[in-house]
């Protein structure tokens, strides 16, 4: 089976503008988590999906958004970003959501 | 706050010798303790996890030791190599609840192995 994949490896964006992220999971998996990884904070759960709905959400403002599709491809958005949203974004897929996490290589975002 | 508490916080082995990261947890609903590993520009890879309902599980070199009654669990590296050297993160998560699909990490462990 493919692993979790995540586009764009890369970003590099500017204070106020938007960006979207996209995480194809593997196949059969229902469920995507979105984490935030930094050296600071460490990993922080951001929000998880299952099967097109949210089910929780971390502690995040409503800049950072997300939606899953019906073929269980995941996307978040961060709108009006800020320096401080310079991070590792991780998503990771689970065939229901309480059994192993398995997580994509990340993309790797830049705020100028 | 912190749901899971890691320590230490960076740890250097000599090859061939045995490298030792402990977790704490509070939360009762948890009921899956994963582990992983993470190299550098990569995203974290899953080691080994277990069930509050045993006390160990070895896999190769790996071994998770969990202590209910304490809520602690820890993670065995046998005959460490320059390899392994990466970070580990402890993790725990709920299987019902509110929370289900969220996994509480600990802050990490840098470990360096010396050939």
């Amino acid at each position: 089976k493919a692993g979790v994949t995540q586009t764009p490896r890369y970003l590099i964006k500017t204070r106020g503008q938007q960006v979207t992220l996209s995480c194809s999971p593997i196949s059969g998996h229902r469920s995507v988590s979105w984490y935030q990884q930094t050296p600071g904070q460490g990993l922080q759960f951001l929000f998880e999906y299952f099967s097109e709905t949210q089910r929780n959400k971390g502690n995040f403002p409503g800049r950072f958004s997300g939606r899953q599709f019906s073929n269980s491809r995941s996307e978040m958005n961060v709108s009006t970003l800020e320096l401080g949203d310079s991070a590792l974004y991780l998503c990771a897929s689970s065939p229901r959501g309480f059994e192993e996490q398995f997580f994509g290589p990340g993309t790797r975002l830049t705020v100028l | 706050q912190q749901q899971v508490k890691q320590s230490p916080q960076s740890l250097i082995v000599q090859k061939g010798g045995i490298s030792i990261i402990n977790c704490a947890y509070e939360n009762t609903a948890f009921d899956y303790f994963p582990w992983y590993q993470q190299f550098p520009g990569k995203g974290p890879a899953l080691l080994i996890a277990i069930r509050p309902d045993v006390s160990e599980k070895k896999e190769g070199r790996f071994t998770i030791s969990f202590n209910k009654s304490a809520k602690q669990f820890s993670l065995h590296i046998m005959d460490s190599q320059p390899g392994d050297s990466a970070t580990y993160f402890c993790a725990a998560t709920p299987g019902w609840g509110s929370t289900l699909g969220r996994l509480y990490f600990g802050r990490g462990t840098q470990l360096t192995v010396w050939p």
